[in-house]
């Protein structure tokens, strides 16, 4: 079966500035998860969606982060404006209600870098 | 909320010894424990998991044990390999009722093999 899939690979922004991250889980995967990894962390969760609901954003900075499922397929995620402190790797990860219920599979993610 | 703590930060051992990472939950309700690899740059992938209903795992090399009394879990890699250095990630998992999951990560244990 294909991957996560995420897009862009990679993004350099100046701060105050907005970026946007997308996001194609596993086909069937109910469960979706935004992570921020800031480098030599381990990987934080921003929000969770179960289908296009949010399960849990408890950890997500609201004033300048966004994000969306509105179909329950694919996903994006926003920031504006940027701060300095949000240079980080966003992975986006899916999980499915069937069989291996608990198991998340990763994307790529997405290497933000904030100026 | 779950909490989630990782021991050592970093690990130095030689080619064809043992390695152990040590992590600590506080949520009780927990019921899965992931442990996840991560080489520089890539992503976080699933290495071997236990649930809370079995107290041992072992997957050729790799082995993960749970005391839920003590609330705490390892991971043991036996005859280590270069290519077993990365980062490794253990996580705490409440599966919970409506076919979700909520996941908290440790801080991660830098594993270097040398030869």
């Amino acid at each position: 079966e294909a991957g996560v899939a995420q897009s862009p690979r990679y993004k350099i922004i100046e701060k105050r500035q907005s970026v946007a991250f997308w996001c194609n889980p596993i086909s069937g995967h109910a469960t979706l998860y935004w992570y921020q990894q800031i480098l030599g962390q381990g990987p934080k969760l921003l929000i969770q969606f179960q289908n296009n609901g949010v399960v849990d954003d408890s950890q997500l900075p609201k004033d300048r982060f966004s994000a969306e499922r509105l179909k329950g397929v694919d996903s994006t995620l926003k920031i504006q404006p940027a701060k300095l402190e949000d240079s980080a790797v966003y992975l986006c990860a899916s999980s499915s209600i069937r069989d291996r219920a608990y198991e998340q599979y990763f994307g790529p993610g997405t290497r933000l870098t904030v100026t | 909320g779950e909490n989630v703590e990782q021991h050592p930060s970093t690990l130095s051992v030689q080619e064809g010894d043992s390695a152990v990472i040590k992590c600590t939950y506080s949520d009780s309700a927990s019921n899965y424990f992931p442990w996840y690899k991560q080489e520089l740059g890539k992503r976080p992938q699933l290495i071997i998991d236990i649930r809370s209903n079995v107290g041992e795992k072992k997957d050729q090399r790799i082995a993960v044990t749970l005391n839920k009394t003590a609330k705490h879990f390892s991971l043991h890699i036996t005859e280590t390999q270069p290519e077993d250095s990365a980062v490794y990630f253990c996580a705490a998992s409440n599966a919970l009722r409506r076919g979700y999951q909520k996941v908290t990560f440790g801080t991660g244990t830098k594993l270097q093999v040398i030869p």
